[in-house]
């Protein structure tokens, strides 16, 4: 079975500063997609970046980036110049790849890390 | 549509009152998920459908939960006689391609429905 950890309940940043949040996970699998989601406050989760496993290179997404060690099982997110509209839920999540290399479908998520952004 | 909604937003039951919750995903989004997110958590899965086909409910906790898909579209999330365990956010998401298919295809969250039972 996949577990996803994420072992910072809340951080906080001053904003433009940047800020790393950690996630770790563990599975037997060698094909699999890795995600960081965005839940704002009573608003709905929104993909942030994805990583797929088998490609070396580290996403980016404008500020956000990735820095994604498959040997550690270690999957981070690096928010740069952050806003406040960054205050958030973030959750990572591992999704295994189909039997034809595709989406596997079931999103398997950590508890999540409540990030800050103070003006 | 737009985007994934979900109805009610907010629900409050008495224990061993019966609910559903529904979801409208994206029109012509072919799987639809569903996930609960307790307090405090992560969303877990909890089933999933293809078009009209349940082809996986092992995330469902009790018997007391049931989902239907009729036509493929909008679906229900059925709870019967409801605990206070199964206070939470269901989340409902939809996406583009069949699960098992060749490509990658982004799940849309709807907003969920908060449900609270006294």
């Amino acid at each position: 079975a996949q577990t996803v950890t994420q072992s910072q309940p809340e951080m906080s940043v001053q904003e433009a500063e940047t800020v790393t949040l950690s996630c770790t996970y563990d599975t037997s699998e060698n094909n699999y997609y890795l995600f960081w989601y965005k839940q704002p406050p009573s608003r709905q989760m929104i993909l942030v970046i994805r990583q797929e496993a088998y490609k070396q290179q580290n996403a980016t997404e404008n500020r956000f980036s990735v820095n994604f060690q498959k040997a550690a099982k270690s999957f981070s997110l690096k928010i740069s110049d952050s806003q406040l509209g960054d205050t958030a839920m973030y959750f990572c999540a591992f999704m295994k790849h189909g039997d034809y290399g595709g989406s596997q479908g079931n999103l398997i998520f950590g508890k999540g890390t409540k990030l800050s952004v103070k003006p | 549509g737009a985007g994934v909604s979900q109805s009610p937003r907010y629900k409050v039951a008495k224990r061993g009152q019966d609910v559903a919750l529904r979801c409208d995903p994206i029109s012509g989004h072919v799987s639809l998920f569903w996930y609960q997110q307790a307090l405090g958590q992560g969303p877990e899965f909890l089933t999933y459908f293809q078009n009209e086909a349940q082809l996986d409910k092992s995330g469902l906790p009790s018997d007391r939960f049931f989902a239907e898909r009729p036509e493929g579209s909008v679906s229900t999330l059925k709870i019967q006689r409801t605990q206070q365990e199964d206070s939470a956010v269901y989340l409902c998401a939809s996406s583009l391609s069949f699960r098992d298919s060749f490509s990658y295809n982004e799940q849309f969250f709807g907003p969920g429905t908060r449900l609270t039972v006294l």
